[in-house]
């Protein structure tokens, strides 16, 4: 059964960079069948769209987070990860990760809070 | 970017009526390509409804999709318990993909 996990400080410090990794269990990350995806949520609010990348490394980000956003793959580890840079309280959110089917979320990890605060 | 407005805001609902929930897009969402999810508090969001209509793996068929263009409906035809969460729509026909802010179905 695929699983994934999010793994990552909690607690970020304004105008730092955001480090979070997903992994994957219970499937491979190689498949070219799939993207992989992160996704968060503001506490109380909805979801939105970071961006999301393929086995070989090719990723799409969100227009409004672009010039911020970095997603790579770690195949050999069966894993991908986020970073974020330059990071504000707006970035307080829960963040998934999720396997893609195009851009259907069809697998989520469990997400992970991470709070921007000094 | 296209907008997708969810109503109502709120449903309240008694176990065993029927659900029906709006997404309206700002702009038409080609090939249908709008999903639904469900989460519950404290839990990541499930993949209910791709394709406007069909169903994800393992999801009731009490859960339904229809629509097309710009109004999309999720219809949940008797509410089981275990059935009261958040419900977002999400399209994916146009980048960025992008969620409604959810529809809340509630205990009456």
């Amino acid at each position: 059964q695929l699983q994934l996990q999010e793994s990552g400080p909690g607690l970020v410090k304004p105008s730092e960079t955001l480090s979070l990794t997903c992994t994957v269990s219970g499937g491979s990350i190689s498949s070219s069948n799939y993207y992989w995806g992160w996704i968060r949520q503001p506490p109380g609010k909805g979801l939105e769209w970071i961006g999301n990348i393929s086995y070989s490394g090719s990723t799409y980000y969100n227009p409004s987070l672009k010039s911020r956003v970095t997603i790579s793959v770690d195949t050999s580890k069966n894993q991908f990860s986020l970073k974020l840079s330059s990071v504000t309280a707006a970035d307080t959110a829960v963040y998934y990760c999720a396997r893609l089917d195009g851009y259907i979320a069809a697998y989520w990890g469990q997400g992970t809070l991470v709070t921007v605060s000094s | 970017e296209i907008v997708l407005t969810q109503s109502p805001g709120t449903l309240s609902l008694s176990p065993g009526e029927r659900a029906t929930l709006s997404c309206r897009a700002s702009q038409s969402v080609s090939s249908n390509y709008l999903a639904w999810y469900q989460q519950k508090p404290g839990q990541a969001p499930r993949l209910l409804i791709y394709g406007a209509s069909s169903r994800a793996t393992g999801i009731p068929d009490r859960f339904s999709g229809s629509g097309s263009g710009t109004d999309f409906t999720l219809t949940i035809s008797r509410l089981e318990p275990e059935d009261f969460a958040v419900y977002y729509c999400q399209q994916y026909s146009i980048s960025p993909p992008t969620f409604g802010q959810g529809t809340k179905v509630e205990i009456k």
